[in-house]
């Protein structure tokens, strides 16, 4: 079974310009998590999404990010404009039910980040 | 909000037994999670705790007490391969419902 897809797997860009990170989730998960992780701030969680609606979006650092859940099978978190303190490891999630406590949520393999 | 408490690093050898503590304050509570990462891969789900108690799942094991806001996770005859990090993670029962992270302890295995 596919697990969680998250590209591209890598992106190096420069300081300003817009990044935009994608994921799929597992087929008939309905909740959708991007986190971020650094060595300095740990594993925070930015957004979660409940059946393709944002739910809590607490997390996002600033108004130059942005996330989207057109349907179920798609996300994406954008960054424009981009700033070299957004050089993080990106993670996407999705679980069955965010509501459901004993749900484990699985991780896709991340997008290494860095803005120059 | 809430705050989790865990070891940075812990250190065992081959074959022993190692226990992980996490001590969490939160607003209200639904269960307590464990992850391992390995370096540069992603967080994979080990364990999650609602109740007061053990839960056994092969060498791993994880334990909690709701009075004491207390947990543990419990590696028993270690690999080199457990050399990960490792995350409890809590869901609380109000409207924000999805997981906040420890900062990670880093387990290092020697032979």
């Amino acid at each position: 079974d596919a697990g969680v897809i998250q590209s591209p797997r890598h992106e190096v860009t420069e300081m300003g310009q817009e990044v935009t990170l994608r994921c799929k989730p597992i087929s008939g998960h309905n909740s959708l998590f991007w986190y971020r992780q650094t060595m300095m701030r740990g594993l925070e969680l930015l957004i979660y999404f409940n059946n393709n609606v944002p739910i809590d979006d607490s997390g996002m650092p600033e108004d130059r990010f942005s996330a989207k859940m057109p349907n179920a099978s798609f996300s994406t978190l954008k960054i424009q404009p981009s700033e070299p303190r957004d050089s993080a490891v990106y993670f996407c999630a999705s679980s069955l039910k965010a509501g459901d406590s004993n749900q484990p949520q699985h991780f896709g393999d991340g997008t290494r980040l860095s803005i120059l | 909000g809430q705050s989790l408490e865990q070891p940075s690093e812990v250190t065992a050898v081959e074959g022993a037994i190692v226990q992980i503590n996490c001590t969490y304050q939160t607003s209200g509570f639904y269960g307590l999670s464990w992850y391992q990462q390995h370096d540069g891969g992603a967080p994979t789900f080990l364990s999650y705790n609602a109740l007061d108690g053990l839960e056994e799942t092969g060498r791993f094991s994880s334990f909690l007490s709701r009075s004491d806001s207390y947990g543990y996770l419990l590696l028993q005859e270690l690999q080199m391969k457990d050399s990960a990090s490792y995350f409890c993670a809590v869901k609380v029962d109000t409207g924000r419902r999805a997981l906040t992270f420890g900062s990670g302890t880093r387990l290092q295995v020697q032979p």
